[in-house]
């Protein structure tokens, strides 16, 4: 079953305007991670940020974590026609067992950016 | 460095049959894991490998299963393949925590 719901599930915006995504997850986790998807293919890496962490920065990418509503913001500034793509967050469900680090995933957020 | 690579990039198979699904991890990564990701929806995990043990298992049928070989690649094989398996098969690698994906094999069975 899905862990995290993104929202919203689709999102279109002009270029220069900033994007926020916003994931809800349901069990207790170890971190959060956001993934960008271009057009079906790999996932690529964008950020992490830790339980015991409320706001992480990278590039024009602002990512925000409130465990005690068990939520995340993934903000885009700027947003460029390139950042089209699908935005997944996803948990590592503080699952242990085994030492396992599976992930689980939301359905994702389809962004699309006007020139 | 290169990243996860994954082999082939595509295939198309008939139901019933077998596939076998490969791949390379980034270049000290021990960690290996598969997930499964069909049109519309998030990734859905199947298998972790780490140092060729079992890490974890998703809840997937038997027909699935995966080996780690010692220098760390992975195989993921399917048998007696259903229509409903056709999807886009990842393979990640990780040192700690982060989860690296390769581009992906998109599986057809007709």
């Amino acid at each position: 079953s899905q862990q995290g719901e993104e929202d919203p599930q689709a999102l279109s915006i002009q270029e220069g305007e900033n994007a926020t995504m916003n994931c809800s997850y349901k069990t207790s986790i170890n971190n959060l991670q956001w993934y960008r998807q271009n057009s079906g293919r790999g996932l690529v890496h964008l950020i992490l940020i830790r339980s015991n962490e409320r706001e992480k920065h990278s590039g024009r990418l602002r990512v925000t974590l409130d465990t005690s509503k068990k939520s995340s913001s993934l903000l885009i500034t700027a947003s460029r026609a390139a950042d089209t793509a699908s935005y997944f967050c996803a948990t590592d469900a503080g699952d242990t067992q085994g030492g396992s680090e599976k992930l689980v995933f939301g359905k994702g957020t389809k962004l699309t950016v006007n020139p | 460095d290169a990243g996860v690579t994954q082999s082939p990039t595509h295939l198309i198979k008939t139901r019933g049959q077998h596939v076998t699904l490969r791949c390379s991890p980034i270049s000290g990564h021990k960690s290996v894991s598969w997930y499964q990701q069909v049109l519309g929806q998030g990734p859905q995990f199947i298998f972790q490998y780490y140092e060729k043990e079992e890490r974890g298992r998703g809840n997937f049928p038997d027909r699935f299963s995966a080996r780690q070989f010692p220098n760390y690649s992975s195989e993921l094989n399917v048998n007696a393949l259903l229509l409903g398996d056709s999807a886009l098969y990842l393979c990640a690698s990780s040192l700690v925590q982060t989860q690296y994906f390769g581009p992906g094999t998109r599986l057809l069975v007709l």
